[in-house]
């Protein structure tokens, strides 16, 4: 089993807040690290995948970096609305392996 | 396209019954995935499969679990005897080629044994 552990466990912030997570994960034998939103009484979407050192991808207002060296990526949202509240999920991938993934930030956005 | 595909969506019955969940892939995608979600545990993964072949099973909890994917568009996991800790949601996804890739999941099915 890889360890993937995120931080924090739950977050709560009021609309228009920006807000940052972390996921951590092993630095040895890195293949990819993909974040997925998943909504209450829905199934994971997937937001982002990353392979590379360095890597940043944005989507709207939410964006993603990621750092294989020392083995941890970090998501971010500008001016959190309520329909970002979701938990948000990173699973890392190694070579040879299927997706690791955490137990999630869950975010609640209050008006 | 109409994306992974679990049925039932919601399953009620009695422990000691037999469940089996049924998974349709996206058209296309190679890799296939059973997870169980639970409040505990998070989403754990029970039994991946590469292009038909089931890869790694050590996820699956004991015997009474089971998974087959007899065809590239088609999969089940099975649950023979059931158990009320059995209760939880199942997922599959699929994924395009490798299994190291974006996954793509199901609308899940909530399965409750009493």
């Amino acid at each position: 089993i890889l360890n993937v552990e995120q931080s924090p466990q739950s977050l709560h912030v009021q609309e228009g807040d920006s807000t940052n997570f972390t996921c951590s994960f092993p630095s040895s034998n890195f293949y990819a690290l993909h974040w997925y939103r998943w909504e209450t009484a829905k199934s994971p979407e997937a937001l982002f995948v990353m392979t590379l050192n360095g890597d940043e991808k944005k989507k709207g207002r939410i964006s993603a970096t990621l750092n294989t060296k020392e083995g941890y990526s970090y998501l971010y949202i500008k001016g959190s609305q309520p329909e970002d509240s979701a938990t948000y999920l990173c699973a890392f991938s190694g070579s040879g392996y299927a997706l690791n993934f955490g137990k999630g930030t869950s975010l609640l956005v209050t008006p | 396209d109409a994306g992974v595909i679990q049925s039932p969506r919601h399953e009620v019955t009695e422990m000691g019954q037999e469940v089996t969940l049924r998974c349709k892939p996206i058209s296309g995608h190679n890799s296939l995935f059973w997870y169980r979600q639970t409040m505990m545990r998070g989403l754990e993964l029970l039994i991946y499969f590469n292009n038909n072949v089931p890869i790694d099973d050590s996820g699956m909890p004991e015997d009474r679990f089971s998974a087959k994917m007899p065809n590239a568009s088609f999969s089940t996991l099975k649950i023979q005897p059931s158990e009320p800790r059995d209760s939880a949601v199942y997922f599959c996804a699929s994924s395009l080629r490798r299994i190291q890739e974006t996954q793509y999941f199901g609308p899940g099915t909530r399965l409750l044994v009493l």
